[in-house]
């Protein structure tokens, strides 16, 4: 089985500063990663996804992130939030030969702070 | 398409009811997912179909939970005598199995138990 480790349950930022929010992974099989976001009472919308190829991967809202296997690591990164970038972000994994279910960190709340 | 649909949004019950979610996914899609999230933490996996099969469930899944997918199509989530820790919000996702990759996730259904 898969698991994800979120280690920073809350970051403040102030408005245009960079960010990053870390996600490291567990797995014996070849996996997927994904972020999400997640703002309140919605359901979750897809940030980006790494599959396979360039470890960099860029996805919406200017978020990019990148796939580290070393380090087992996906970590996300912005180089100037937002005050609408305040949500929880949640870091998840899927088995690639399968992709039966995904599995999820705890989250981390991004606070912007104008 | 409008994306996954999940009813209804919000749901209050007293405890030792019966409640009943449903989720229409993106409609070419043959998986879709339940999970559950209380608040502070990521989405739990609980159960997947693919097509009409329901292939895994969680150790989570008591049997006070049941899931049916009767036409491969919509989905609903059954829960039975309802207890005071079944709140939380129910996500529904789905994704298109050949391609494999992220699953498209609904608004949820919260459930108060009371």
């Amino acid at each position: 089985a898969q698991s994800v480790t979120q280690l920073d349950s809350q970051v403040p930022v102030f408005e245009e500063a960079p960010v990053e929010l870390r996600c490291n992974y567990s797995s014996s099989v070849s996996v997927y990663l994904f972020w999400y976001v997640q703002y309140p009472n919605q359901g979750l919308q897809l940030l980006l996804k790494y599959l396979s190829g360039s470890t960099l991967v860029k996805g919406i809202n200017g978020f990019e992130a990148e796939f580290n296997k070393s380090q087992t690591s996906f970590h996300l990164r912005k180089p100037s939030v937002h005050i609408s970038d305040t949500a929880e972000y949640f870091c998840a994994v899927s088995d690639a030969n399968t992709g039966n279910q995904f599995y999820f960190g705890t989250g981390t709340s991004l606070t912007v702070i104008p | 398409d409008t994306g996954v649909s999940q009813n209804p949004r919000h749901k209050i019950t007293k405890r030792g009811q019966n409640v009943t979610f449903r989720c229409d996914p993106i409609s070419e899609h043959n998986r879709l997912y339940w999970y559950r999230q209380t608040l502070g933490q990521g989405p739990e996996f609980l159960t997947y179909f693919q097509n009409e099969a329901q292939l895994e469930k969680s150790r989570l899944l008591s049997d006070r939970f049941s899931a049916e997918r009767p036409k491969g199509s919509f989905s609903t989530l059954e829960i039975q005598r309802t207890e005071q820790g079944d709140s939380a919000m129910y996500l529904c996702a789905s994704s298109f199995a050949q391609s494999n990759t992220e699953a498209f996730f609904g608004q949820g259904t919260r459930l108060t138990v009371v």
